[in-house]
């Protein structure tokens, strides 16, 4: 059973638009979600999280939303950039304890054309 | 930053040996550090947690013999791939954070092992 989920696989966006990636959870004691970007043959790279007492978090291109009601949230990129192409992992965690381990959906790959 | 060094970054091994990968925070002192295990175009699945000085917490389905963790110091832990096979060829990650339940995770490079 997969507790988070990341139902693209895969998405082709122009280079200067918005690139939107989305992410479903089920568990609802998960209360702080992260963003990863992971080239191929490395680790993933950290690029923005949010908790749960909020619904937005910005930081530079990056815009994470979250919709606690509706277990989503999702990542924009804007402008989108061909350096951005890379598959991006959505990761969950639950606060404190044995909660802190992270859970993470299957991703998405992005592709920015130029 | 915070620093995560995972070696080697591949190696190639012949079936029924074992291969140690290492895991190493080099300018942080990291309380936990967690195993992770890809398979092609699949999520990064937890196969075990280890703290300093205890032993590992595996995940369900994960064999603790054929896995070895050892996180001997704050800023080393082994998985130890014991007798390998080859379905055990994956992608294999480590992640470090600074204390217990932060959400300051860095991950290594990962480590490419292929059993022939």
């Amino acid at each position: 059973d997969q507790q988070v989920k990341q139902n693209s696989p895969s998405l082709s966006v122009q280079e200067g638009r918005i690139s939107i990636l989305n992410c479903d959870y089920t568990n609802s004691m998960f209360d702080y979600f992260l963003w990863y970007k992971k080239y191929p043959a490395e680790g993933p790279t950290f690029l923005i999280s949010i908790s749960s007492i909020k619904d937005k978090n910005e930081d530079g291109r990056f815009t994470v939303f979250l919709n606690k009601s509706a277990k989503h949230l999702s990542l924009h990129i804007v402008p989108s950039q061909p350096g951005d192409s890379a598959v991006y992992f959505c990761a969950a965690s639950g606060f404190g304890g044995s909660n802190y381990k992270l859970t993470f959906g299957k991703g998405t790959l992005l592709t920015v054309n130029p | 930053g915070a620093v995560v060094s995972q070696h080697p970054s591949r190696v190639i091994c012949k079936s029924g040996t074992s291969v140690k990968i290492e895991c190493r925070s080099l300018d942080f002192q990291a309380t936990t550090m967690f195993w992770y295990r890809q398979f092609p175009k699949q999520s990064l699945m937890l196969m075990a947690t280890s703290n300093e000085g205890s032993k590992a917490t595996y995940e369900q389905g994960v064999e603790k013999d054929k896995f070895l963790i050892n996180h001997a110091s704050l800023t080393l832990s082994t998985l130890t791939v014991t007798s390998a096979h080859p379905e055990d060829s994956s992608f294999y990650i480590c992640s470090a954070t600074k204390r217990a339940g932060g959400y300051g995770y860095t991950f290594g490079s990962g480590t490419r092992l292929t059993v022939v």
